[in-house]
Formats: C-alpha cells, sequence, structure tokens
C-alpha cells in the first residue's frame, strides 16, 4: 500500500491565481480530511469527508472548495489564492465508523507559497 | 471539544525513557486519548491511543490515571529520530469530522 499520497509537494502560486491539491488513499478508507499548517502552530481543519458524495467544512474552509467522486480521491481546490493561504497542507484518511477508536493515516503535505 | 494541556518542550538523552505529561482535565466518559508525533517536515504519524486502560504498542506506552484527567506517553529507549512534536488530543467516540491538534511537546533527544 501507498497509503496517503499528495502532489505536489511545492507549489509557488500568484495571488489570485487557483489550482487543486491532489490526495489519494489506497486503503479503502471512508474518511478523508485536509489540515493547514502554519509556522509554529497545530494543524486545523479546513474539510472532511465522512465517504463518496459527502463533504463537510471544518474549521478554516472560506477559499478552499472540496469534492469526494471516489472513495479513493480527495482533491483540494484553492479559488483565488491569497498569501494567508501560505501554509503546509496535509491530508489524512482514516477507516469509517466511530471515530474516536480509529487512527488517522497522513500524507506528506504540501508546501504552498502565495507571492 | 475537551483541551489537552502540554509542556511546550522536554529534554531527553538518547537510550534514556522519556514521560511525556498530558493534562485534560475537562475529559467526558466518551473520549479518547490520542497521540501524534510529527517528525521535521513530515506529516503527524500516529502512535498510540486509549480510553481507559494503559496501552502498549511497539513504538510506546500509554499511562492513564484512573480519573482519567491525565495520561503520560512513554517512550521506553529514546532515539534520535524520535525528537519530534507530540501531540496529545481527545476524539469523542461520536466524533467523526477532526482532530483538534494544539501545539504539543517538542521533544528534543541529545546523543
Amino acid at each position: 500500500n501507498a497509503g496517503v499520497t499528495q502532489t505536489p509537494k511545492f507549489q509557488v502560486l500568484k495571488t489570485g491565481q487557483s489550482m487543486t491539491l491532489q490526495c489519494a488513499q489506497d486503503m479503502n478508507h471512508e474518511y478523508m480530511s485536509w489540515y493547514r499548517q502554519d509556522p509554529g502552530m497545530g494543524l486545523r481543519l479546513i474539510h472532511y469527508s465522512v465517504g463518496a458524495g459527502i463533504t463537510d467544512q471544518g474549521e478554516v474552509p472560506n477559499g478552499y472548495n472540496v469534492s469526494r467522486s471516489t472513495t479513493e480521491d480527495f482533491p483540494l481546490r484553492l479559488l483565488s489564492a491569497a498569501p494567508s493561504q501560505t501554509s503546509v497542507y496535509f491530508c489524512a484518511s482514516s477507516p469509517a465508523g466511530l471515530a474516536g477508536d480509529d487512527e488517522q493515516y497522513f500524507g506528506p503535505g504540501t508546501r504552498l507559497t502565495v507571492t | 471539544d475537551a483541551k489537552t494541556t502540554q509542556p511546550n518542550s522536554m529534554e531527553s538523552n538518547e537510550e534514556e525513557p522519556v514521560h511525556l505529561p498530558c493534562n485534560h482535565s475537562t475529559i467526558s466518559g466518551t473520549d479518547y486519548i490520542h497521540w501524534y508525533r510529527q517528525l521535521p517536515s513530515q506529516g503527524p504519524e500516529y502512535v498510540i491511543h486509549g480510553l481507559t486502560s494503559n496501552v502498549n504498542n511497539r513504538m510506546a506506552s500509554l499511562a492513564i490515571a484512573e480519573d482519567r484527567k491525565s495520561s503520560t506517553l512513554i517512550l521506553h529507549r529514546a532515539t534520535l529520530r524520535d525528537a519530534a512534536v507530540y501531540y496529545c488530543i481527545l476524539r469523542a467516540l461520536y466524533n467523526t469530522d477532526k482532530l483538534i491538534f494544539g501545539t504539543g511537546t517538542r521533544l528534543q533527544v541529545f546523543p
């Protein structure tokens, strides 16, 4: 299993540009999520999905869109990049069901800089 | 969600045991205690979790106080590779939406 994969590893955008961060998992996990991590801070949840066709907002959803058309993929779209979106983005997945008793698997991250 | 409190940083020498504390005085009966760690420039990595009883796995041990208001992650013999930020997180049994990461404890390991 490759686990959770993310592309690209690094990206530089100009203000106003749009792009999609890719996330895929091969563990047949129902639950997937996107986090961002700013310097010196913990992770903050952007969006999450409990299964194909179902998405919901997390703590900091503004400026981002997601969709979940398959179990494997959960792309994150930046609609109009802003310098405040400069961050490291992590995708995570976990098995379905009751969340308290499961573990999340994280991807290696995408480092995004918006100039 | 209930909150956790951890020291900002801790130090250890290689091959010594490390005890990382976490306070969670407002924990509810259905909250699981999770530990993740994040090595430099990597994504978070699951370490261990438990509900009431102490837990052991290949990476670490988790000691949970009888009243569940605190817990301790135990690394039995620290290695240089264990230098990371360790996050103590509470996760409700039926909460499917998020892990709430605080700022964690930065563990330094010296040779």
